[in-house]
């Protein structure tokens, strides 16, 4: 079965300084990789997404970036954090057959301050 | 993008009660998943339903595409069940992100003891 790894899981960053999270994926080939961040009050909107080693789309423009270094490594990662970068951010993947059904990792929760 | 409603916002309940969450939805979709949010705010995997009807032990779900809702059935709540219940669609056309889902505010369900 697919499992979605994240880390860290939690992390207290000052403004200004850079971010790295990372995402990996078991059980699957080829997955589309999807980043979506979690505000307060529980909507849920997806940044980015990888069809495939190094392609990346952007769904709003904002402070962050995201690469795929490998097949099943997604990554999210700013140079300087911004105070509105705080949030819960989920990692998600489907199962690799372009079926639309994704599942998510266990969350990152950033808290800039 | 589609707009998704979901009510009611938010749900107490006794453990052993039955429980009916909404999902409406303002335009035609391809795919229909219902999450369970944990309490360290994991996504879980409900229900994958674009149409029709499926159950899952004490849980089950029907989506009526045509009409543009989806039902999730709770029955004989337990304390576990407590969380956010967040439906969520897709729509595939040009333009459209595959695996781009798009969310309700979700369903704040607690169930008391």
């Amino acid at each position: 079965s697919q499992t979605i790894h994240q880390w860290p899981a939690t992390l207290v960053q000052p403004v200004g300084s850079p971010l790295s999270l990372e995402c990996t994926v078991e059980g699957t080939s080829n997955p589309n990789l999807y980043w979506y961040r979690q505000a307060a009050g529980r909507g849920l909107q997806l940044l980015f997404y990888s069809v495939g080693i190094g392609q990346i789309s952007s769904e709003v423009p904002q402070n962050l970036s995201a690469s795929r270094p490998q097949d099943r490594q997604f990554i999210l990662s700013s140079k300087k954090l911004l105070l509105s970068d705080s949030g819960f951010y989920l990692c998600a993947s489907d199962r690799g057959l372009n079926t639309g059904e994704l599942f998510f990792g266990e969350g990152s929760r950033l808290t800039v301050l | 993008g589609i707009q998704v409603e979901q009510s009611p916002p938010d749900l107490i309940l006794q453990e052993g009660a039955n429980s009916t969450l909404r999902c409406n939805f303002s335009d035609s979709v391809n795919n229909l998943q219902w999450f369970h949010q944990n309490p360290w705010g994991q996504l879980i995997n409900l229900f994958y339903i674009p149409s029709g009807t499926k159950q899952n032990g004490r849980l089950s779900a029907t989506t009526v595409a045509t009409e543009r809702y989806s039902l999730l059935y709770i029955s004989s709540s337990q304390t576990t069940d407590s969380g956010v219940y967040f439906c969520a669609v897709e729509r595939y056309g040009r333009g459209s992100t595959l695996g781009r889902l798009y969310f309700g505010r979700g369903t704040q369900l607690t169930v008391w003891p």
